[in-house]
């Protein structure tokens, strides 16, 4: 079966940085995706890695290390609408998703 | 705008009366899911369409069915809901099943069963 562990929340003041790991041990690999889902609403993507490494986009980042079964989003200058859930899922062998439970972000003033 | 659409956004059904849930797309992709997530919990497939080759997944209860007419629409149906079905379901698309096969979602369906 598919595994990905995640934190269940984490909370973080307007401004600051905050990092959400991600590791995974999956029937093979096809990439990483992240999505953020905001309370009652669908995921929206927001990143993929299929490569080691970082990939930055905006106040966004993601991190890749496929050895060590390892992705982390960074979340730069953090605002309030920040706030929601983040999803890590991978891409099996058949190209389907698992996901991660998701982190709660709580973004405080 | 190109999109998912789902309907209705809250669909409320008795214990046992069979219920249907619908998905369109604008996208014009070739593969369309069907997703369970239940509060605080992850996404769990439920099965696929690659354009009209159906995937059930192997622990999809044969409670739920599915069916895709066109490109455009997939249903899913309950046929005897249960109050452990009670979840939101998403309905998502793909362009292909590839690599970087990122999927768009709708936003969602939450049922409940009294």
């Amino acid at each position: 079966g598919q595994n990905i562990d995640q934190p269940t929340e984490m909370t973080a003041t307007e401004g600051a940085i905050v990092q959400i790991n991600c590791t995974y041990q999956t029937s093979g690999f096809n990439g990483l995706f992240w999505y953020q889902q905001h309370a009652g609403e669908a995921p929206t993507f927001l990143s993929y890695n299929v490569l080691d490494g970082l990939e930055e986009k905006g106040r966004f980042s993601s991190f890749l290390s496929r050895s060590k079964g390892y992705s982390y989003l960074l979340l730069k200058e953090l605002q309030m609408k920040d706030s929601a859930s983040y999803l890590c899922a991978v891409s099996d062998r058949d190209y389907k998703l698992s996901f991660g439970a998701g982190t709660t972000v709580t973004v405080r003033a | 705008d190109a999109m998912v659409i789902q309907n209705p956004r809250y669909q409320v059904t008795q214990f046992g009366k069979p219920v249907t849930l619908s998905c369109s797309q604008t996208l014009n992709h070739n593969v369309m899911y069907w997703y369970q997530q239940k509060s605080s919990q992850a996404p769990k497939l439920l099965f696929h369409y690659y354009d009209k080759d159906f995937n059930n997944e192997a622990d999809t209860p044969d409670n739920f069915q599915s069916r895709r007419p066109n490109t455009s629409f997939c249903f899913l149906d309950i046929r005897s809901p249960g109050l452990g079905d009670a979840a939101m379901y998403l309905c998502a698309t793909s362009i292909s099943s590839g690599p970087y096969n990122e999927q768009f979602f709708g936003p969602g369906t939450r049922l409940t069963v009294l």
